[in-house]
């Protein structure tokens, strides 16, 4: 089983409504959570963080976490097409170290 | 401004070159990573030093080395560069906290093996 999980994608979602990216995590002992964006051959950019169950918004992001389930998603309402990126997830976990998903391709459409 | 820099941004070596990438930050973070990420894969750890502490990870093979000689710089030594470890190699640094750890990145040093 890998360390953190996403759905590959491509993810294709029409300009304006909502893109929804899922991650799960084995780590039981995992503390924080992130999501990057990253553009192709650039580097992550941090988009959203998140270390307590429940939802936290940002803007036009909200992350979700639910540790119970090992679980962490990502909310981007009103898609734009700027939002065309790959999504990472990440997980801090209780070895101290940072380990990525293999990021979701999210597409959207005009 | 910049917080985490790596040099250069592009490097090109040849094979069997030792070739040394840099990274430095300014943030006073106690924990450095060094990523390598391989076209439309995830970052892979390499390896990452908690303060002078460092950790490799198993399957890091024995041609990276790396140095951490202060807090704000961090090297990435590639003894014998192979045509496989063509790659972006990306630099982030953490505050270790519980519970809100964050991890910062550089630019990326994208490494092409001729």
């Amino acid at each position: 089983q890998k360390e953190v999980e996403q759905n590959s994608g491509p993810l294709s979602v029409p300009e304006g409504a909502i893109a929804s990216l899922n991650c799960t995590y084995s780590d039981r002992g995992s503390q924080s959570f992130f999501w990057y964006r990253q553009y192709s051959g650039k580097s992550p950019e941090l988009i959203m963080f998140i270390y307590s169950n429940g939802d936290k918004e940002d803007g036009r992001f909200t992350a979700q976490l639910n540790k119970a389930s090992q679980y962490v998603s990502l909310l981007i309402r009103d898609s734009q097409p700027s939002d065309s990126a790959t999504y990472l997830c990440a997980v801090y976990s209780s070895a101290s170290k940072i380990i990525f998903g293999s990021g979701t391709r999210l597409s959207i459409r005009p | 401004d910049a917080m985490v820099i790596q040099n250069p941004r592009y490097q090109v070596t040849q094979f069997g070159k030792p070739v040394t990438l840099s990274c430095s930050q300014t943030l006073n973070h106690n924990v450095m990573y060094w990523y390598q990420q391989k076209s439309s894969q995830a970052p892979k750890l390499l390896f990452h030093y908690y303060d002078k502490d460092f950790n490799n990870e198993a399957d890091t093979p024995d041609n990276f080395q790396s140095r951490r000689p202060n807090t704000s710089f961090c090297f990435l030594d590639i003894r014998s560069p192979g045509l496989g470890d063509a790659a972006m190699y990306l630099c982030a640094t953490s505050r270790e906290g519980r519970g809100n750890t964050e991890a910062f990145f550089g630019q990326g040093t994208r490494l092409t093996v001729v």
